[in-house]
């Protein structure tokens, strides 16, 4: 089955914990991204991967990183986590953009509390 | 500054009332807007792209529409299973292969 997935989906950490949440695809995909999702603002990006070793910022990446040394995984690393990260996650993934954009998929999603 | 507003925020439909749900975008330049559906806490579901005005796309009971400014989901006869968050997005031509830009969503709520 073509998926998205996501580990953990719940996680609940205390400020400053290091922390990464897992993303991996299965449909051979170039382009990967993750969202936060919170409340009154909506879906918003924060990191994507154009293809292996391309990442780049989007809207808010402030206290992620992100590494993308394999084609099916790119995980999301917050080296220190504050409670203002507390939000719900998700990981999307497209076939690369060859003039017209595709839709992304987006995997189940990560709650992640930080206390 | 790219900008996608969903209208109205909430929609309470009785099963079988149909009714339509607004998106309005102000990009420099579109590339394609995209219609997604997601369940509570669930991850967005895909549902349509369109990538130039006067497109339409169709599937089950659900029509979606585009014109230079504004898309429309038209949903027909619903049914309490109709019930979640739409989402709209845009790509825009100077974010070519990265960002969509999503609105906040329309909640809808059949009832039976």
């Amino acid at each position: 089955e073509a998926q998205v997935t996501q580990n953990p989906r719940y996680l609940i950490t205390v400020t400053g914990k290091k922390l990464t949440v897992t993303c991996s695809q299965n449909m051979n995909h170039e382009y990967m991204s993750w969202y936060r999702q919170d409340p009154g603002l909506g879906l918003r990006q924060i990191y994507y991967s154009m293809n292996v070793e391309v990442t780049d910022k989007g809207d808010v990446p402030e206290g992620y990183k992100v590494s993308r040394k394999e084609k099916r995984n790119f995980p999301l690393i917050l080296e220190s986590p504050s409670p203002n990260q507390t939000s719900l996650y998700f990981c999307a993934s497209s076939p690369p953009d060859r003039g017209r954009p595709y839709e992304q998929y987006f995997g189940p999603g990560t709650r992640l509390t930080v206390t | 500054e790219d900008q996608v507003t969903q209208s109205p925020e909430a929609l309470r439909l009785q099963e079988g009332e149909s009714s339509s749900l607004n998106c309005s975008y102000t990009v420099s330049g579109l590339r394609g807007l995209f219609w997604y559906r997601q369940d509570p806490g669930k991850g967005p579901e895909f549902l349509f792209t369109l990538y130039s005005a006067g497109e339409e796309k169709e599937k089950e009971r659900l029509k979606a529409t585009l014109t230079k400014k504004e898309s429309f989901l038209h949903i027909t006869a619903p049914k309490p299973e109709d019930s979640a968050t739409y989402l709209c997005a845009v790509q825009a031509q100077h974010q070519a292969g990265t960002a969509l830009i999503f609105g906040k969503g329309t909640t809808l709520s059949v009832s039976s």
